[in-house]
């Protein structure tokens, strides 16, 4: 399976402020996903990215606060922007599997505290 | 219909006992169900897949058995162990790759 990274693994921000999420993996994917996971619970798709077209949101989230970069076949960004005590949460990035129909795997996620 | 049910929401079980965790889904157009393991502070680490194809998975201790007309999945975790204490989530994917989770289990196991 593909080594993911993120950074940061954690940060603490102020009210109002962005902040950018990278994720990195260390093979070439088409597809990668942005994940949140509020505190003690389960994880909901923010949006895929797909290198070379714009990212595909899901329901209640929106580009101006989550605007998304995939640059390349290994690296993707996602910023949190105006950020509400309401954002914090571990935003986890996952990338499709290598074998034909398989699922996802996950990075270490990035641990995100609004004060 | 994008939901995953999942149950119970806690599970405490003695060493070496049987774990169960179960999934129900609407939609019949998933046609990937894997599993995943989380402990706290790590992303979620897949465990066990199965395809709708199949009625049951096994690798190690853990195995999946899978109900098709029920729509329904669980995860069978055999001489559970102490470190198998984390939080389980189920899944459903459909042909577009998203992956919808279950509410997850708090597994706790004791010595």
């Amino acid at each position: 399976s593909a080594v993911i990274s993120q950074k940061p693994s954690r940060d603490i921000c102020q009210r109002g402020t962005s902040l950018t999420i990278q994720c990195q993996v260390d093979s070439q994917v088409t597809m990668m996903f942005w994940y949140r996971q509020q505190p003690g619970q389960s994880l909901t798709l923010i949006a895929t990215a797909n290198q070379g077209s714009e990212a595909t949101y899901e329901s209640g989230f929106v580009i101006d606060k989550f605007p998304i970069s995939r640059p390349n076949l290994t690296f993707s960004t996602l910023t949190v922007s105006n950020m509400s005590p309401e954002d914090s949460s571990i935003y986890l990035c996952s990338v499709e599997g290598e074998q034909a129909q398989e699922t996802q795997y996950f990075g270490p996620g990035t641990r995100l505290l609004v004060l | 219909q994008q939901q995953v049910k999942q149950s119970p929401q806690s599970l405490i079980v003695q060493k070496g006992g049987i774990s169960i965790i179960n999934c129900a889904y609407e939609n019949t157009a998933f046609d990937y169900f894997p599993w995943y393991q989380q402990f706290p502070g790590k992303g979620p680490a897949l465990l066990i897949a199965i395809r709708p194809d199949v009625s049951e998975k096994k690798e190690g201790r853990f195995t999946i058995s899978f109900n098709k007309s029920a729509k329904q999945f669980s995860l069978h975790i055999m001489d559970s162990q102490p470190g198998d204490s984390a939080t389980y989530f189920c899944a459903a994917e459909d042909s577009s790759y998203k992956l919808i989770f279950g509410s997850g289990t708090r597994l706790l196991v004791r010595p």
